[in-house]
Formats: C-alpha cells, structure tokens, sequence
C-alpha cells in the first residue's frame, strides 16, 4: 500500500513568514497526526485528527499555529507567521485506530 | 506528567557484540511502550511494542514496572542495526505518543 505522503520535502523561509504543510495520510486512515521533531529531540505531537474532528490540540501554539482536515482525509499544517524556533522537522502520522502510527518521510524546515 | 527519558544519545558497538538501548519512563498508571526506528534516509517505523512480547530483527523489550524501564535488547549486533532509536509511550486510555530523545546506534564493523 502506499505510504503517508508530504509536501513540500524542504523549505526554507524568513522569519514572520507563512508557511503550509500538506499530509496525505494512507487510504482509509481515521487518525491524523502532526508532530514536530527539533534537532536532536524526539518527535513531539502538535495535533491529532480522529476523521475531521480535533482530538488533542493541547500543544499546538495556536497563535501562530493552525492546521485542518477539512474532509477528513488530506491535512494541512500552516505557520503565520515563523519564529526561527520553529526551524524543525514537521511528521506527519496516520493510523487506522489508535494502534501503529505510520509516518511520512516529513518536511524539513528553516526559518531565517 | 508523561515523560520518556533515554540516557544515551549515541552509542557505539561492534558487530557480534550485545547491544542494550536504555529508556525510562514517568508515568503513573500502565503505559504501554514502544520502540520506533528510524534507518539512513527512511520513516520513522515501529519496532516492536510490549504488549506483542514479539522479537523483531532479533530485538527484545522487557517493561520493569518496578524500574519503569523499557530496555531494547539484541545479543548480537549486525551492522544494518546501525539507526536511530526512539522509545516512546502512550498513556493508558490515551492516543498520543510522547517520544524520548533518542538514541543513535552505530554498529562498527
């Protein structure tokens, strides 16, 4: 089967810039996540998805921070405006329960 | 709070020789624990999770609830171990993942 699918796989910005994410989440996936991993950390979840609906947003900074799943399928994850700490790799996960997560292959960000 | 804690950011071995990847944990109900791999230029996968009592590429896990540890173990080491590591836990009830740090494992040949 396919995997998760990201785009774009780089991307650098300056800051107070806007950014977009895209995840297309393997067929037939009910979960969503999108984690941010920075240098030389563990991956570290912003936002899950359970269909179209926000499950836990608890650590996603929501006054730059935004990210939807408007048919429940793809996501986008958007930054306005960046911080250069938001340089990091973005994942983004999907899962058919709450059982294994399955990652994309992420987009790498820096923020100038 | 949950917290995953793994000491070691890299580690280095021989081939053939016994390798051991440390995670402890914070937690106060019953976790369940994971290890995920990420291999040179590929995804982040799952290893093995303790629940499956499973060994996978020839990796073991042990949960010590009493040490509340989750220690990766191979007696073997193979050079196409050589990746980075991540112990990782879920709460009970809960959904998300919280990650450790790491561990970069290098096997020598």
């Amino acid at each position: 089967e396919a995997g998760v699918a990201q785009s774009p796989r780089y991307k650098i910005i300056e800051k107070r810039q806007s950014v977009a994410f895209w995840c297309n989440p393997i067929s037939g996936h009910a979960t969503l996540y999108w984690y941010q991993q920075i240098l030389g950390q563990g991956p570290k979840l912003l936002i899950q998805f359970q269909n179209n609906g926000v499950v836990d947003d608890s650590q996603l900074p929501k006054d730059r921070f935004s990210a939807e799943r408007l048919k429940g399928v793809d996501s986008t994850l958007k930054i306005q405006p960046a911080k250069l700490e938001d340089s990091a790799v973005y994942l983004c996960a999907s899962s058919p329960t709450q059982e294994t997560q399955y990652f994309g292959p992420g987009t790498r960000l820096l923020v100038l | 709070a949950q917290r995953v804690t793994q000491p070691e950011k890299l580690l280095s071995v021989f081939k053939g020789a016994p390798v051991e990847l440390k995670c402890n944990y914070s937690y106060s109900g019953s976790p369940e624990l994971f290890w995920y791999v990420q291999y040179s230029r590929q995804r982040l996968q799952l290893l093995l999770r303790h629940i499956s009592r499973e060994s996978i590429k020839g990796f073991t896990a042990d949960l010590n609830k009493g040490e509340t540890s989750f220690h990766l173990k191979k007696p073997f080491a193979q050079e196409e171990d050589s990746a980075m590591y991540y112990c990782a836990l879920k709460g009970q009830g809960a959904q998300k993942l919280v990650f450790g740090q790491g561990t970069r494992l290098t096997i020598n040949p």
